[in-house]
């Protein structure tokens, strides 16, 4: 069974950093074609994606926010680390992270990965205020 | 940046109703689109990948369709348990984008 679990404090203040932990089991992030990424909902908005590592270590991040966003993998614990530098009240939001897993499309010589987020945390809730 | 939109963003439907999602991406995505279902306080979960594959463990009523930039989530038979907000999203290419969401309500 594989579950995520986010966790993090629960209020910050405008201008500091913001260290996320994702705790991963019944997957390993030392396989092809698994990735784990970062997903926020600010109240009453919709779904933002933030950042995704690779098996590979290779990383992506929203174009808006990759300035301010680090993201790390710890494969012998399972853990993925998420940092957001110089935090706003706007960063208020709920925090999830969802393995992301490619399914191969077609067979192994000519086909592709196509990547989806299939399991998800219950999220973690930040606050950013002073 | 793939920009997603949905309509409606809101609907209010009952119990056995049809109930249809339309999702539209600002550029060609074949079939990279995804569908969610996310209800308050709990995690998002994955209805549909690659347009109109049904993820493992979700009810044969829900189905999608698509491909383009046009795409369409139906959900042939509403039930209690479906009043929900959806999103739609693109892994066509990286940042995947999220939809502004379709929220379900009960008429």
């Amino acid at each position: 069974q594989v579950t995520l679990r986010e966790s993090g404090p629960a209020l910050v203040k405008p201008t500091q950093t913001l260290t996320l932990t994702c705790t991963f089991s019944g997957f390993s992030l030392s396989t092809s074609a698994m990735c784990v990424s970062w997903i926020r909902q600010p109240p009453g908005k919709a779904l933002e994606w933030l950042a995704r590592i690779d098996w590979d270590d290779d990383k992506y991040y929203s174009t808006s926010l990759k300035t301010r966003l680090t993201i790390s993998k710890d494969t012998s614990k399972n853990q993925v680390v998420l940092t957001m530098t110089n935090v706003d009240p706007v960063d208020t939001a709920t925090y999830y992270c969802t393995r992301t897993a490619g399914v191969l499309f077609g067979d192994p010589l000519s086909g592709y990965y196509y990547y989806y987020m299939d399991v998800w945390g219950k999220g973690t809730t930040v606050t950013v205020s002073s | 940046d793939i920009q997603m939109t949905q309509s409606p963003s809101s609907l209010s439907a009952s119990v056995g109703d049809r109930v249809t999602i339309t999702c539209r991406a600002s550029q060609s995505i074949s079939n990279y689109l995804n569908w969610y279902q996310h209800k308050p306080g709990k995690a998002p979960k994955l209805l549909i990948y690659a347009a109109s594959n049904l993820q493992s463990g979700v009810p044969s009523r829900f189905s999608g369709s698509g491909s383009g930039t046009d795409f369409t989530l139906t959900i042939s038979s509403l039930q209690p348990e479906d009043f929900a907000t959806y999103y739609c999203q693109q892994s066509y290419n990286t940042p995947p984008t999220f939809g502004p969401g379709t929220k379900v309500d009960i008429k």
